[in-house]
């Protein structure tokens, strides 16, 4: 059982264009973090999201986590090149980390 | 100190034969995963280490497979009669045992079983 699932599987876009990826749970988490993954690395974070309905932005990153605290997205604008890679979202479960399907993001220039 | 490592970074072993991944975690991080990644998916879920707590052993595949975590630092998974399907990349993270704390993860363990 996947407790985590993530939306798109695969994307593939231009440069320039817009994109979201959603992360959905039937559970409620103490907090959700998001990863990115590039070829040959281990995940590293991005961001930690706490409460209900929380935004977070990193540049051109924005990131949001559900009111109820069981669902999270992760929304680029203007995508580069360089935000091509493996993006996982993590739930913090009784102080364990349970990682999603993951989302594999290609952005060509 | 150093971030997570990992070894060896590159392992192919013979169907059949037995292989051993090493993890050094983050010094001071009480919290350890093991994780599984095949070609081009998410990552899958082995073990869990906290502390002196019991480990969750709950995403070990089969009773092939097995980890141990010695004083609370170094890790160990063990793979015994490797078969073709256990091929992917071994990741290990570690972590404080913290709420809503990072993992660091290591590079990974890249298996190969011909």
């Amino acid at each position: 059982t996947q407790l985590l699932e993530q939306s798109p599987q695969f994307l593939s876009i231009q440069e320039g264009e817009n994109l979201t990826v959603y992360c959905n749970s039937s559970s409620v988490f103490s907090s959700l973090q998001w990863y990115r993954q590039e070829p040959g690395e281990g995940p590293v974070l991005l961001v930690t999201v706490v409460t209900g309905g929380e935004v977070k932005k990193l540049k051109r990153l924005t990131f949001q986590f559900g009111d109820a605290r069981k669902d999270s997205s992760l929304h680029i604008t203007a995508a580069q090149p360089g935000d091509t890679g493996l993006y996982l979202c993590a739930g913090a479960k009784e102080d364990k980390l349970i990682f999603g399907t993951g989302t594999r993001l290609q952005v060509f220039p | 100190g150093a971030g997570v490592s990992q070894s060896p970074s590159n392992k192919v072993t013979e169907k059949g034969k037995d292989v051993e991944l090493r993890c050094d975690p983050i010094s001071g991080h009480t919290a350890l995963y093991w994780y599984r990644q095949s070609l081009g998916q998410g990552l899958e879920f082995l073990i869990y280490f906290q502390g002196n707590s019991a480990p969750d052993k709950s995403g070990l595949p089969s009773d092939r497979f097995s980890a141990e975590r010695t004083g609370g630092s170094v890790s160990t998974l063990t793979i015994q009669r490797t078969q073709q399907e256990d091929s992917a990349v071994y990741l290990c993270a570690s972590s404080l045992y913290r709420r809503n704390t990072e993992a660091f993860f290591g590079q990974g363990t890249r298996l190969t079983v011909v």
